[in-house]
């Protein structure tokens, strides 16, 4: 089982629709969260960090259910610049501040 | 403006050939971090280092090699006993505390 899983998609949505991305973890030990978007032959980019008490930042909604080891991302409102691959991210408590990737759920907005 | 620097961009080796990938930054990060990319496979960790003149072995280190000899420098080198080389190569750094990684533009080598 892959430590991180997320759905690799596409998504193809219209341009205003509300899209929500799932991933789960493996590692109960897991301690940050964060989500994370890279443009197609572009670097990762920190979209937010992920809190236990769900966090918002403009259009997108994150939330974390520890629980059941499961973190979702909300993007309200799609904009045509919001197509690209979404990764889901973890670090686990322990030695060398490893983040550990999700292989992506890629997302195309379309008009 | 603070950041990290890869080159080159794009790196074309031949077979048996030993190759380093440059990964600078100004940002004062303890940590930094060597991840390759594969399509559909995500990134995996290669080498990782918090600390200046110590790094030590991430998911898939057989194959490539690496120093950290300055905090601001942390090369790859790519050697000829990693058997599948071609792929998108990341260097990513972070300091201390529960934050994410900044990453370079990356590096794509290609075997020829």
């Amino acid at each position: 089982r892959k430590e991180v899983e997320q759905d690799p998609g596409p998504f193809n949505v219209p341009e205003g629709a509300t899209v929500a991305f799932n991933c789960t973890y493996s590692n109960s030990a897991s301690q940050s969260f964060f989500w994370y978007r890279q443009d197609c032959r572009k670097e990762p980019k920190l979209l937010m960090s992920v809190y236990s008490s769900g966090n918002e930042d403009g259009r997108f909604t994150a939330q974390l259910n520890r629980a059941s080891q499961y973190i979702s991302l909300l993007i309200r409102d799609s904009k045509l610049s919001d197509s690209a691959t979404y990764l889901c991210v973890v670090r686990v408590t322990g030695g060398g501040n490893k983040l550990t990737f999700g292989t992506g759920t890629q997302l195309k907005v379309e008009l | 403006d603070g950041g990290i620097t890869q080159s080159p961009k794009y790196l074309f080796r031949k077979e048996g050939q030993n190759v380093t990938l440059s990964c600078e930054q100004n940002l004062n990060h303890d940590a930094m971090y060597w991840y390759r990319q594969d399509p559909g496979q995500g990134l995996r960790l290669i080498y990782y280092s918090q600390i200046v003149n110590d790094f030590q072995k991430g998911d898939i280190a057989e194959g490539y090699s690496v120093s950290r000899e300055k905090k601001e420098s942390f090369p790859l080198t790519v050697t000829s006993a990693q058997k599948n080389p071609t792929a998108f190569y990341l260097c990513a750094s972070t300091t201390t505390g529960n934050y994410g990684y900044t990453f370079g533009s990356g590096t794509r080598l290609t075997v020829v």
